[in-house]
């Protein structure tokens, strides 16, 4: 696609109910990752995908949040038994490459889903 | 106290003003250091990176990195409205992944006509 897709865009959930954020990266992105984004702050790393294989989960806040990627393209984010504190912005993000250190690859972000939880 | 400080703002000023954006960070071990851009309801856009210390220049924005200070900045020059927006700094070190990168919390910049 010509950029990297996440819906929904917009989510209200009531606090205890399960949600899943769906993102789309640029076809042929090898790369995916996924933050946190919450109000007037900026993104924090949940998660990174090489292919499909979740190489680092060490962001993810609590075993109430998974990640898969099952055919190494699109990605869900699931968030059980969502709580207030879970109210943020959750980006995607693709690169073309295997990030190691920084080598100039651009990361492209969505728009992100906008999560809240009442 | 976070890894990486931003001057919160918000900053606002006239078109055509230079504007000077902030960040300060504490971990030695950041090397690379970028900058993007956030408009109101879309995801981050990198603008530009450098690495180590020095200065970076790309048409309007002129990055720079004093490792010595722990201190970055963002100049733009000639500022549009277009460039009303928020900009967020971001770092990470030499063998950590770019995806992992420490950002600060941005700082909101309105460039009024």
């Amino acid at each position: 696609g010509a950029g990297v897709s996440q819906s929904p865009r917009y989510k209200v959930a009531k606090r205890g109910q399960d949600v899943a954020l769906r993102c789309d990266p640029i076809s042929g992105h090898v790369s995916l990752f996924w933050y946190q984004q919450a109000l007037g702050q900026g993104p924090e790393f949940l998660t990174y995908f090489q292919n499909e294989a979740q190489l680092d989960k060490s962001g993810l806040p609590s075993d109430r949040f998974f990640a898969e990627r099952p055919e190494g393209s699109v990605s869900t984010l699931k968030i059980q038994r969502t709580q207030q504190e879970d109210s943020a912005v959750y980006l995607c993000a693709s690169s073309l490459v295997v990030q190691g250190p920084f080598l100039g690859n651009t990361i492209y972000f969505g728009e992100g889903s906008w999560l809240t939880v009442v | 106290q976070k890894e990486v400080e931003q001057d919160p703002g918000p900053l606002s000023v006239p078109e055509g003003a230079i504007v000077s954006l902030n960040c300060t960070y504490s971990n030695s071990a950041f090397q690379y250091f970028m900058w993007y851009r956030q408009y109101s309801r879309k995801g981050p856009e990198l603008l530009m990176y450098t690495y180590s210390s020095g200065n970076k220049e790309d048409g309007r924005f002129t990055a720079q990195v004093d490792k010595s200070s722990k201190y970055i900045s963002l100049f733009i020059r000639d500022s549009q409205p277009s460039d009303s927006a928020t900009y967020l700094c971001a770092m990470s070190a030499r063998n950590t992944n770019a995806g992992k990168s420490t950002f600060g919390d941005g700082t909101t910049l309105t460039v009024k006509p």
